[in-house]
């Protein structure tokens, strides 16, 4: 069964770097994935696509200092140099054929 | 400008029929999936299904199917989302997300309407 899987949160550093992970099921380790930000009381907004092979593709207007990576069944969301604006909710999605999921979310806190 | 558009904030009683709605514009509206995705007060985003307006067909996610029904009207770039008997747990945002061009099974979403919250209480 297609699972993606995000640990509750996260907190960095105004100006440090901080990683977040999506976990994909057994079985779909291959899977493509996206990651979307969801500042507070505010809609998700599309940040990447993120590939099996570490490779990545950003949304129009997205800064340099987010990036994408991959590890077998784990996808990667790194951002460096963390600003204010950076605290948010930070959501995964994956699809197969005929169904498209979302991890639960980490929320990501700046100190 | 490449937007997607949502109703208004709206109130119900339980039991009241609703249908909201997502206008596409700036892109051609026919040849891109949209989904529409809940989340409740506090929680994640769900998917609740999602259909390709060029042909209206649709699909629904396991625990929406029979509880709400997704539409379209290609002529005014337009899909909705409706419900024939609101109950409290209906109480949410619901947000539309276009997925990129194309007729395939790659439903990610690369563009977001702002929102429409839904508040069903007696």
């Amino acid at each position: 069964q297609l699972v993606v899987t995000q640990s509750p949160s996260a907190s960095a550093s105004l100006g440090a770097s901080v990683t977040l992970t999506c976990t994909l099921s057994s079985g779909h380790s291959s899977n493509t994935i996206v990651w979307h930000q969801q500042p507070p009381e505010k809609g998700p907004r599309f940040l990447m696509k993120v590939h099996s092979d570490g490779s990545h593709k950003k949304g129009d207007g997205i800064p340099l200092r987010f990036s994408g990576s991959s590890s077998g069944a784990e996808r990667y969301l790194t951002i460096s140099s963390l600003q204010s604006e950076d605290e948010a909710d930070y959501y995964c999605q994956t699809w197969g054929t005929g169904i498209t999921l979302f991890g639960g979310g980490t929320k990501l806190t700046v100190l | 400008e490449v937007q997607l558009v949502q109703s208004g904030a709206e109130v119900k009683k339980p039991g009241e029929s609703l249908r909201i709605s997502c206008k596409g514009s700036g892109y051609t509206f026919t040849t891109h999936w949209i989904a529409w995705v809940r989340q409740m007060p506090g929680k994640g985003l769900e998917w609740m299904g999602i259909i390709y307006p060029g042909d209206s067909d649709v699909r629904y996610g396991p625990s929406f199917q029979g509880q709400v029904t997704i539409s379209a009207d290609k002529s005014i770039s337009t899909t909705y989302l409706q419900w024939n008997n609101l109950r409290a747990s209906d109480t949410a945002m619901y947000y539309c997300a276009r997925a990129p061009q194309g007729r395939d099974w790659n439903w990610y979403f690369d563009l977001w309407g702002r929102g429409t919250l839904v508040t069903v209480s007696s």
